[in-house]
């Protein structure tokens, strides 16, 4: 069964501080997986998307990492700010292109001052 | 903000009634999928439409349905409504060709069935 598991499941800490969150995947044939952030209530954001040759992209103080050996993806989030609360959603497209995506449960971050 | 619209924004309505939710892709994309997210869940893929065509569907019954117009837009029409259909409902569009991987969300309609 294609499956797509983050932990851990919520997060708390402080503004300032670096944390790194992670997701295990099943899913095969695997084409690319993506990190999104999903404010309440709102649509999710594309944070990152990666191919099975990339190990690694960046987006700002986003970093995202990849080993398609392991099936195994990390989200690394470097100087916390307060607008960092959200949840952030691994996600795996199957075959190429845009579907069909298997998303996992998400990661709750919550940023305090 | 992805240039996906979304309407409405909220929904409540009565178990057995029917709703239609309306979708508006980003200008220059040609595919619009569906997906259901229940309250502490990650979204769940209901169904894609491509140039006016189902392309792939998930584990969801008949009576949850949709439509693509010629310009794009999308409809999901869900009938006979349950109680555990409540969820934010996302489209996302995105352009199919080229080897085009991103997919922008629209905000969602919030749908409460009482």
């Amino acid at each position: 069964k294609n499956q797509v598991e983050q932990s851990p499941q919520s997060l708390i800490i402080l503004e300032g501080k670096n944390c790194t969150l992670q997701c295990n995947y099943t899913v095969s044939p695997f084409s690319n997986l993506r990190w999104y952030k999903q404010d309440t209530g709102r649509g999710p954001v594309s944070l990152t998307i990666m191919t099975f040759s990339e190990n690694t992209k960046s987006n700002g103080r986003y970093t995202a990492t990849l080993d398609a050996d392991t099936k195994q993806s990390s989200l690394h989030i470097t100087a916390s700010q307060l607008s960092d609360s959200a949840s952030y959603i691994c996600v795996v497209s199957l075959n190429s292109g845009n579907t069909p995506l298997v998303f996992g449960k998400g990661t709750r971050l919550s940023v305090i001052a | 903000e992805t240039g996906v619209t979304q309407s409405p924004t909220h929904l409540i309505k009565t178990r057995g009634q029917q709703v239609t939710l309306r979708c508006s892709s980003q200008s220059g994309h040609n595919t619009v999928s569906w997906y259901q997210q229940a309250l502490g869940q990650g979204p769940q893929f209901i169904f894609q439409y491509y140039r006016e065509e189902e392309n792939g569907r998930g584990n969801f019954p008949p009576r949850f349905s949709g439509l693509q117009f010629p310009n794009y837009s999308s409809e999901l029409n869900v009938n006979a409504l349950e109680l555990d259909d409540s969820a934010l409902y996302l489209c996302a569009s995105s352009f199919s060709g080229g080897g085009g991987y991103e997919q922008y969300f629209g905000p969602g309609t919030r749908l409460t069935v009482t």
